[in-house]
């Protein structure tokens, strides 16, 4: 089984409608992150997570929250989905105190209409 | 701001040739991590390096880190098109600091 999984892994969806994206963990690590990847572009942090009770913004968080339900579970949500958020969105996991190796999921392709 | 600088962005080779990427920066890392994704999938962890002037290899792959910390490369030996995917480093500043992915080279190789 996956160590890091998302759900779902394909969405379409109409501009102005509300979208949660869902990452679950069995690693047992308390940091999780959500990154966002469009072409040419690699990767850009939304936000991240150090424990249950810690939620900071990454560089592109405008248009996005998030939630840390339990250290497993790490949700982002698109209040008011746009064409532009159009991407591939990644949550991965990473062991507190080390080097900050990260643990990818699949990812979701959200495509926005 | 970009604080790290991958080269090439995109590299398109023949099935055996040897090939380069860089990962450069004008800060200093306590280690430097390397990932591949595949279409489709998530970025996968290939290796970490941690000491100035460390060479890893990892069959065909060899990574070394530069002596003041700041620069990585990757080298591919006899590349095969099962190397073909997104090549990423990230850097750690050690501590509860979190990672700095680079912009990422792009790698095809062709049969």
């Amino acid at each position: 089984d996956a160590d890091v999984t998302q759900t779902p892994r394909n969405r379409i969806t109409k501009t102005g409608k509300r979208i949660m994206l869902e990452c679950s963990q069995t690693k047992g690590h308390d940091r999780m992150y959500w990154y966002r990847q469009d072409p040419g572009l690699g990767l850009r942090l939304i936000y991240y997570s150090f424990d249950v009770k810690d939620i900071n913004k990454g560089e592109i968080s405008d248009g996005y929250s998030v939630s840390r339900q339990a250290q497993a579970k790490f949700s982002l949500s698109l209040e008011s989905a746009i064409p532009n958020q159009t991407a591939l969105y990644f949550c991965a996991t990473s062991d507190l105190g080390g080097r900050d190796e990260q643990f990818f999921g699949p990812g979701t392709r959200l495509t926005v209409l | 701001t970009q604080l790290l600088e991958q080269s090439p962005q995109f590299l398109s080779i023949q099935e055996g040739e040897n090939l380069t990427v860089y990962c450069n920066s004008s800060s200093v890392f306590s280690s430097l991590q390397w990932y591949r994704q595949e279409p489709g999938e998530g970025p996968v962890l290939l290796v970490t390096v941690v000491t100035g002037g460390e060479v890893k290899k990892l069959k065909r792959l060899t990574f070394q880190f530069g002596d003041a910390r700041k620069d990585s490369s990757l080298h591919i030996t006899a590349a095969q098109p099962g190397d073909t995917g997104l090549y990423l480093c990230a850097g750690h500043r050690g501590g509860y600091q979190k990672v700095t992915f680079g912009t990422g080279t792009k790698l095809q190789v062709i049969p």
